[in-house]
């Protein structure tokens, strides 16, 4: 199973948006509404930021949001924070032999 | 407060084994499936390795398939994963943390492996 695809990198000024994208495959992002998102900081355990392609956990700012269209998942980040700057990785389940596969990661700059 | 704690990383030689544990608390652990999820340095996340919440089955990725054996103590609230046959590759930050099935919810602080002569 490989990796999803993320873009290595993504910015924006402070207030701007940016958007994530992670492609998969009809085995993984397609196949299933199971994609969630992670923020990790440096020298940090991954955060869960959105999880089932869209739904926010409590206490993550509504900034954020998520998508999907056929083998592509998104990750948008609105207003953007100094303290959002950081890498994304994103999460699919892929079937019962390799059941989870992660993004290559995208590190966030908040210019 | 739900918490992770791994430990048992080290620097170990090409070859040698090693036994990391993550010990669990705040929630009922004999409830969740666990896993091992490791991050090489400067690279992203891979999963490793899953158990079911009673330990009678289990799955690894092919990249440990056969060198790895991940196993729990209910009665400890303990996930192990035990590494033979390690080599420099397997070099890496070691995380367990629980998937409800579709997300990767709790996560420790994780532990460094680092296999090197």
């Amino acid at each position: 199973q490989s990796a999803l695809t993320q873009p290595p990198s993504a910015s924006g000024s402070p207030g701007q948006s940016v958007t994530i994208s992670c492609t998969g495959t009809s085995s993984d992002v397609g196949g299933y509404n199971y994609v969630s998102w992670y923020q990790q900081h440096p020298g940090k355990a991954p955060k869960l930021m959105i999880y089932e392609v869209s739904k926010r956990p409590s206490g993550v700012p509504d900034r954020f949001s998520g998508s999907k269209s056929g083998n592509t998942a998104s990750l948008t980040v609105s207003g953007l924070q100094a303290e959002d700057e950081a890498d994304y990785y994103c999460s699919s389940y892929a079937g019962s032999n390799t059941p989870y596969v992660f993004g290559t990661g995208t590190k966030v700059t908040v210019l | 407060e739900v918490q992770l704690v791994e430990s048992g990383g080290g620097l170990v030689q090409p070859g040698g084994s090693l036994r990391l544990s993550c010990a669990a608390s705040g929630f009922t652990f004999s409830s969740y499936w666990m896993h091992w999820v490791r991050q090489a340095p400067g690279k992203g996340l891979v999963w490793v390795s899953r158990i079911n919440s009673d330990g009678s089955s289990t799955s690894y990725a092919d990249s440990v398939k056969g060198r790895f054996t991940i196993s729990r103590d209910n009665a400890k609230n303990t996930l192990y994963l035990q590494m033979n046959s390690l080599r420099a590759e397997d070099t890496a930050v070691y995380y367990c943390a629980t998937n409800s099935g579709s997300y990767w919810e709790y996560w420790g602080q994780g532990t460094l492996v680092t296999v090197s002569s």
